[in-house]
């Protein structure tokens, strides 16, 4: 079964610095996504991208972050200077469609900024 | 807006024991919602989903009805297993989200014991 594939599993990065977070969303699927879930709390939404452009945002995904989809394969996060409350487990996710598709997860990267 | 509000965890019951959790939303509109599952280490996988009013979601022995009446969506399932073992978390979506974010409740942790 396809899956949803992120690398690194696990970051760690000095507080201050970029980090790019990587992900392979299935390939038939058109709405991409990123989550964040700090450690014991909710999972939340940071964004969606669909035809190469985002399509909702949340307040949490402010000027030091950003997606890209490089090369019609890839989606990326970019957190331009990191900062301690940026530690969590970020998870991609896809749908082939929107409102009653069920999203796919990837099993997130682990994001530890010292 | 938009909201999930799942039982306070931990949960522990022993193998073979009756799963509830319960789950209700707050929704603009007419939600999908969907229950995910994520085992330790991993990402969010979909358990079930249903659609509409009076629908029954169900996989690998879990059940959850969609209750409008009652805003709805408790997990079910009649004999767990220790491989039940993980966090699980209820969601909606809305058809005419522009974002197509899910709203996800924070999370129950099920613990089964043999």
């Amino acid at each position: 079964e396809p899956e949803v594939t992120q690398t690194p599993s696990h970051q760690v990065t000095q507080m201050g610095q970029e980090v790019i977070l990587r992900c392979v969303p299935i390939s038939n699927h058109l709405y991409f996504y990123w989550y964040r879930q700090i450690l014991g709390q909710k999972v939340e939404f940071l964004v969606s991208f669909y035809n190469n452009e985002i399509s909702e945002k949340s307040e949490i995904f402010d000027d030091q972050f950003s997606v890209e989809r490089p090369d019609g394969s890839n989606f990326t996060l970019k957190i331009r200077s990191t900062k301690l409350e940026d530690s969590a487990m970020y998870f991609c996710a896809s749908s082939v469609g929107q409102g009653n598709q069920p999203q796919h997860f990837g099993d997130g990267t682990r994001l530890s900024i010292l | 807006g938009n909201s999930v509000t799942q039982m306070e965890g931990p949960v522990t019951l022993s193998e073979e024991a009756f799963l509830t959790i319960n789950c209700t939303y707050t929704a603009t509109g007419y939600p999908s919602l969907f229950w995910y599952v994520q085992y330790p280490g991993e990402g969010l996988q979909l358990l079930l989903k249903a659609t509409k009013a009076d629908d029954k979601g169900s996989n690998k022995g879990f059940e959850a009805t969609y209750r409008k009446e009652t805003t709805s969506f408790h997990l079910e399932k009649g004999s767990v297993q220790v491989s039940d073992s993980a966090v699980y978390f209820c969601a909606l979506n809305l058809p005419l989200n522009t974002g197509n974010q899910f709203y996800f409740g924070t999370g129950t942790s099920l613990t089964v014991i043999p």
